[in-house]
């Protein structure tokens, strides 16, 4: 059973440049989440997804991101004219968690490293 | 909105000893769950443990153990007989209704 899967490892961007985060969540997981890390700093929350609808997007900045998770696929996390302060760790995790039945805990990738020069 | 504070950035334990990791959380919520990660310097993230907000007993895995104070709103991890590979950043997190929310993490070295 495959855990989350995160292409690519690393990126490296110049500034302008958008660069294309992919996540295929864990088998029979249908809620996707993305987080940023910044150097020497916690997960951030940037978005929740399930399949085809953005439930929260309360910490996505509000210009030059954007995330989906369609029907059929990988969920994409997109970062257009990436600037320096882009540079980051951004991970995704899933979860097959309904409030009834589940346990909260979320599945992380290994990471999508952004290096914006 | 709901806030985790961990207020120690580094901690350090000599091997086999015990260290405890501090973290206190705030929320509305009265149905939530609480949770330590781990992350190495791979930068995986590992779940450590996991607290039921509604159940009182403390959560316990092999070495690590918690102690949930509910009504002070504090969720500490105990490590007992320390390894080298526990050498890590250590994430307590606080899960609600939807998102997860992570504090800013502890440093742990592990001397040997």
């Amino acid at each position: 059973n495959a855990g989350v899967m995160q292409n690519p490892r690393h990126l490296v961007r110049r500034r302008g440049q958008e660069a294309r985060l992919r996540c295929s969540p864990m088998k029979g997981h249908s809620h996707v989440y993305w987080y940023r890390q910044l150097p020497e700093e916690g997960l951030k929350f940037m978005v929740y997804l399930q399949k085809e609808n953005i439930i929260d997007e309360s910490g996505m900045p509000k210009e030059r991101f954007s995330a989906e998770f369609p029907k059929e696929g990988p969920s994409i996390l997109r970062i257009q004219q990436v600037v320096r302060g882009d540079s980051a760790a951004y991970f995704c995790a899933s979860s097959p968690w309904n409030r009834a039945t589940g346990t909260g805990e979320l599945f992380f990738g290994e990471g999508s490293r952004l290096t914006v020069l | 909105a709901q806030t985790v504070t961990q207020s120690q950035p580094e901690m350090s334990v000599q091997e086999a000893e015990t260290v405890t990791l501090s973290c206190t959380y705030d929320t509305s919520e009265s149905d939530y769950y609480l949770f330590w990660y781990k992350q190495p310097p791979s930068r995986q993230m590992i779940l450590v443990i996991r607290q039921e907000a509604y159940k009182q007993q403390n959560a316990t895995e092999n070495r690590f153990s918690v102690n949930f104070q509910k009504a002070a709103k504090s969720f500490s991890l105990k490590i007992s007989d320390s390894q080298l590979g526990d050498a890590a950043m250590y994430f307590c997190a606080l899960g609600g209704s939807e998102k997860l929310v992570f504090g800013k993490g502890t440093k742990l070295t592990v001397n040997p």
